[in-house]
């Protein structure tokens, strides 16, 4: 079993609908979840990142972690064109992080 | 400037050149890591640095090797590259030991082909 499995996609969308990206997990000794957009060309940038159960929310953007179940989750509301990336999540110990493979997303106009 | 920079931000390279990329980053963080990218592939971490000591090395083969000469500045040296190493390396840094700070940030990356 993968420590780390994600959606690769890819997944499109048109302008205006939500987006949830998901990613399971399997090492229970993660102690923080995180999640990064990368553009085209581009390194990864910290979108969101969380340590406990629950939803947080910044903007458009909601994460949500279950322990209990290993699964985190990104939604996008009102996704725009610019929300097209590639999103990988991260789950995090010291020093060292462990990154989903990434999926696609296309917001189309 | 600030954040995480990368130099080159593209290298083209025959199997027998010798190469190095450069990072620096700017946030007064205390760790730094490498990465490699490949399609369809997870970020695979190579190198990581804390306080400017190596303490992990996945199993990286020896044609890669780092250098921290202080905790702002990271190099990758490359020699005699495979095809296969072609990919985009990125670097990291963060503020390690530090609960609530470990979150990694990352520079562009160097995108890398080796012929």
């Amino acid at each position: 079993q993968k420590e780390v499995e994600q959606d690769p996609g890819p997944l499109s969308v048109p302008e205006g609908a939500i987006v949830s990206l998901n990613c399971t997990y399997s090492n229970s000794a993660f102690q923080y979840f995180m999640w990064y957009r990368q553009y085209s060309r581009k390194g990864p940038e910290l979108l969101m990142y969380t340590y406990s159960s629950g939803n947080k929310e910044d903007g458009r953007f909601t994460a949500q972690v279950d322990k209990s179940s290993k699964y985190i989750s990104l939604f996008i509301r009102d996704s725009q064109p610019s929300d097209s990336a590639t999103y990988l999540c991260g789950f995090g110990g010291y020093q060292k992080v462990t990154f989903g493979t990434g999926t696609k997303l296309q917001v189309i106009p | 400037e600030t954040g995480v920079t990368q130099t080159p931000r593209h290298l083209v390279m025959g199997m027998t050149n010798k190469k190095s990329l450069k990072c620096e980053q700017h946030l007064g963080h205390n760790a730094m890591y490498w990465y490699k990218q490949s399609a369809k592939k997870p970020l695979e971490l190579m190198f990581v640095y804390s306080l400017e000591e190596r303490v992990e090395n996945n199993s990286v083969p020896s044609r890669f090797s780092p250098e921290c000469p202080n905790s702002s500045h990271l190099f990758l040296h490359l020699h005699t590259l495979q095809p296969e190493d072609s990919a985009l390396y990125l670097c990291a840094s963060s503020q390690s030991g530090l609960a609530g700070e470990e979150t990694q940030y990352f520079g562009p990356g160097t995108r890398l082909l080796v012929l």
